[in-house]
């Protein structure tokens, strides 16, 4: 089993619709979680980042965290063709045992909004 | 703010060759960590640099090496290449604060030949 794993997709979305992207993980020292936006042929842009459990809310963007079921979500509201893009999902364990923040990505999903 | 550089953006090399890319993180950032993403693949870790010690390494060869600089700049370096180094070799840099808030860099696209 991967320690993330992340449906890549593709997953195609009319204009104005609710995304909701997901990952689930096995790493139960995992605390740190993020999303990152990934255009085609560039470095991946940090969008969301929370700690532990919870919900974080960023404009069209929420994150959610459910460690219990060791789950994430980001959902983008009123989506736009210009969040045509890989998304990937990323945890880190932080200062624990050497690992300090190495980040564990998910395959990423491509996303397509169509106008 | 200039954001995290990488150089070269691109380059084809043919296997058994040496290479060396180099990496200018945020200004004021400490730590400078090295990932390899391979076409469909999310980035794996392969290196950690905080003020100039290595504090964490990925599952990787030996060929593998790296280092970090007094301005905090870095190389990475991949001896003997092989046609599977073929990937986007992204650099990220962060405060040095257990945060987990990386900043990546567009990334040198390796080709090996």
């Amino acid at each position: 089993q991967k320690e993330v794993e992340q449906d890549p997709g593709p997953l195609s979305v009319p204009e104005g619709a609710i995304v909701s992207l997901n990952c689930t993980y096995s790493n139960s020292a995992f605390q740190y979680f993020m999303w990152y936006r990934q255009y085609s042929r560039k470095g991946p842009e940090l969008l969301m980042y929370t700690y532990s459990s919870g919900n974080k809310e960023d404009g069209r963007f929420t994150a959610q965290v459910d460690k219990s079921s060791k789950y994430i979500s980001l959902f983008i509201r009123d989506s736009q063709p210009s969040d045509s893009a890989t998304y990937l999902c990323a945890m880190s364990a932080g200062h624990s045992g050497g690992s300090n923040y190495k980040l564990t990505f998910g395959k990423g999903t491509l996303l397509t909004v169509n106008p | 703010d200039a954001g995290v550089t990488q150089s070269p953006t691109h380059l084809i090399k043919t296997r058994g060759q040496h290479v060396t890319l180099r990496c200018s993180p945020i200004s004021g950032h400490k730590s400078v960590s090295w990932y390899q993403q391979v076409l469909g693949q999310g980035p794996q870790f392969i290196f950690q640099y905080y003020e100039k010690e290595e504090r964490g390494r990925g599952n990787f060869p030996d060929r593998f090496s790296a280092r970090q600089f007094p301005n905090y700049s870095s190389e990475l370096n991949v001896n003997a290449l092989l046609l599977g180094d073929s990937a986007l070799y992204l650099c990220a840099s962060s405060f040095g604060r257990v945060t987990g808030e990386l900043f990546f860099g567009e990334g040198s696209r390796l080709t090996v030949l």
